[in-house]
């Protein structure tokens, strides 16, 4: 089955520095890369997503590259704001099942 | 639109007890999915369906059971409780398979 490796596992930044995770997936037939937002105590909630024909999509503040020679897929968020803090996940899915990572907790310093 | 609800919050039970977790979605989701998430293992994929009457297998099914009668609703079943079952429990729903998941808000679920 698919395996994705997510890293760090925390992130701490100064507010207004940007940020990246990195992950990485095993199965080629992905073809379809989300990433969530979960806040305490909330379910996670999309907020960027990238199909395997697109090698990079940018909303606003947020953008995520892919490379799928490589396997691998990262989240950029320019400018951080205190609002960021939270755990991200990200997820490659084939066929009818989405596999996660184990998320990375950024924290945003003011 | 309510989006994906869940019952109950909050639940502990014993070791060997029974007890059903619910799902709602009013959305016309075709999929729906459940999720366990464990503090640094993320998600888990329990179960999942692509339409009523239609179930399948996630990553870890053991010591749980689904059924989709409905487009709405996707309960979780969990028959006789173990403390490896101790978990935070997500239900989400999708309108196609390559289509953002919208979630719950969660169950915490104990068991002692």
């Amino acid at each position: 089955g698919e395996n994705v490796e997510q890293h760090p596992s925390t992130l701490s930044v100064q507010e207004g520095d940007s940020a990246v995770i990195k992950c990485t997936y095993s199965d080629s037939a992905s073809n379809y890369f989300p990433w969530y937002k979960q806040e305490l105590g909330k379910g996670p909630q999309l907020i960027i997503d990238i199909r395997s024909n697109v090698g990079e999509k940018k909303d606003q503040r947020i953008a995520v590259t892919l490379n799928k020679t490589a396997k691998h897929f990262s989240l950029h968020i320019t400018e951080t704001q205190p609002e960021d803090s939270a755990v991200y996940f990200c997820a490659a899915r084939a066929s009818q099942k989405v596999t996660f990572g184990i998320g990375t907790k950024l924290q945003v310093i003011p | 639109n309510a989006g994906v609800t869940q019952t109950p919050k909050f639940r502990i039970l014993k070791i060997g007890q029974s007890m059903t977790l619910q799902c709602t979605q009013d959305m016309n989701h075709n999929y729906m999915y459940w999720y366990r998430q464990d503090p640094g293992m993320g998600l888990k994929l329990i179960y999942y369906s692509v339409g009523a009457g239609i179930t399948d297998k996630g990553e870890v099914p053991n010591g749980y059971n689904v059924s989709r009668s409905t487009t709405e609703d996707f309960p979780l079943r969990l028959e006789l409780a173990a403390p490896s079952q101790t978990s935070v429990y997500f239900c989400a729903s999708s309108r196609k398979a390559l289509d953002e998941q919208y979630f719950g808000p969660g169950t915490r679920l104990t068991v002692t």
